[in-house]
C-alpha cells in the first residue's frame, strides 16, 4: 500500500491567495483527520471525518478554512484567503474502523505551506 | 478534558546511553496512551501504545514505555541510543469515549556521537 498521499508537498503562496491541500487516505480507512503543526502550537487537530461525513470541526481556526471529503478516497483542505500566520505543516491521517478502537492513525508526509 | 505534558522540548543523549523521554497526562477517564515518532520531513509513526492490560509496553526500534496510573505518567525509554533515533517524539492520549487523540508538544531527541 502506498500509504496516505498528500499533495503538494510544498506550497508557497502570497497572502490573499486561495490554497488547496489534498489528501488520499489509505484504501478502506473509514476515518480521516486533518492536523496543523507549528513550532508555537504543536500538532493541532483541525477536523475529522467518518465515512466522508465531518464529525468534529471545532479545531478549524476560522471561516477562512474549509474541508471536504467528496468520496472515500479524497479530501481537501482549503484556505481562502490565506494569511502569513497560516504558514505551517499540514498533515492528513487516516484510520480503519478497527484501528480507531485501538487508536492507530496513519499519517501522510505533510504539506509545508508558506504564505508570504 | 484530556491533556498531555511532555517535559523538555529538547533532550540530548550520547550514543549508547539511556534514552528517557517524559510524559505526564491528565484524564478523567481511563486513558489510552501513545508515543509517536516523527523523522525529519515525514509524518508521524506509531511507536507504541497502551490501552489495557500489561502496563509495560514494548514498541518498535527497542523502545518501551510504562503506564503508571499513580504517577499519571507514560515515560518512554530505550536502553541504548542509536544515531538513527534522532527525531521528534510525541506523547498522546485519548480514551474509549473519543475518536480523536490529544498530542503533546513534542520532544526533539538529539544523539551525540
Amino acid at each position: 500500500d502506498a500509504g496516505v498521499i498528500q499533495s503538494p508537498r510544498h506550497e508557497v503562496t502570497e497572502m490573499g491567495q486561495e490554497v488547496t491541500l489534498r489528501c488520499k487516505p489509505i484504501s478502506g480507512h473509514d476515518y480521516l483527520f486533518w492536523y496543523r503543526q507549528t513550532m508555537m502550537r504543536g500538532l493541532e487537530l483541525l477536523i475529522y471525518f467518518n465515512n466522508n461525513v465531518p464529525i468534529d470541526d471545532s479545531g478549524m481556526p476560522e471561516d477562512r478554512f474549509s474541508a471536504k471529503m467528496p468520496n472515500a478516497s479524497f479530501s481537501t483542505l482549503k484556505i481562502q484567503p490565506s494569511e502569513p500566520r497560516d504558514s505551517a505543516v499540514y498533515f492528513c491521517a487516516s484510520s480503519p474502523r478497527l484501528a480507531v478502537l485501538t487508536y492507530e492513525q496513519y499519517f501522510g508526509p505533510g504539506t509545508r505551506l508558506t504564505v508570504t | 478534558a484530556q491533556s498531555v505534558t511532555q517535559l523538555g522540548s529538547h533532550v540530548s543523549v550520547s550514543e549508547g546511553a539511556l534514552v528517557l523521554l517524559r510524559c505526564n497526562y491528565s484524564s478523567s477517564v481511563p486513558p489510552y496512551l501513545f508515543w509517536y515518532v516523527q523523522y525529519p520531513n515525514q509524518g508521524l509513526q506509531l511507536l507504541l501504545k497502551y490501552t489495557t492490560g500489561a502496563t509495560l509496553v514494548k514498541g518498535i526500534n527497542g523502545f518501551e514505555a510504562e503506564f503508571k496510573k499513580s504517577e499519571t505518567s507514560f515515560h518512554l525509554t530505550k536502553p541504548s541510543a542509536h544515531m538513527s533515533d534522532a527525531a521528534e517524539y510525541f506523547c498522546a492520549v485519548t480514551s474509549n469515549r473519543d475518536d480523536k487523540i490529544i498530542f503533546g508538544k513534542g520532544t526533539r531527541l538529539h544523539i551525540l556521537p
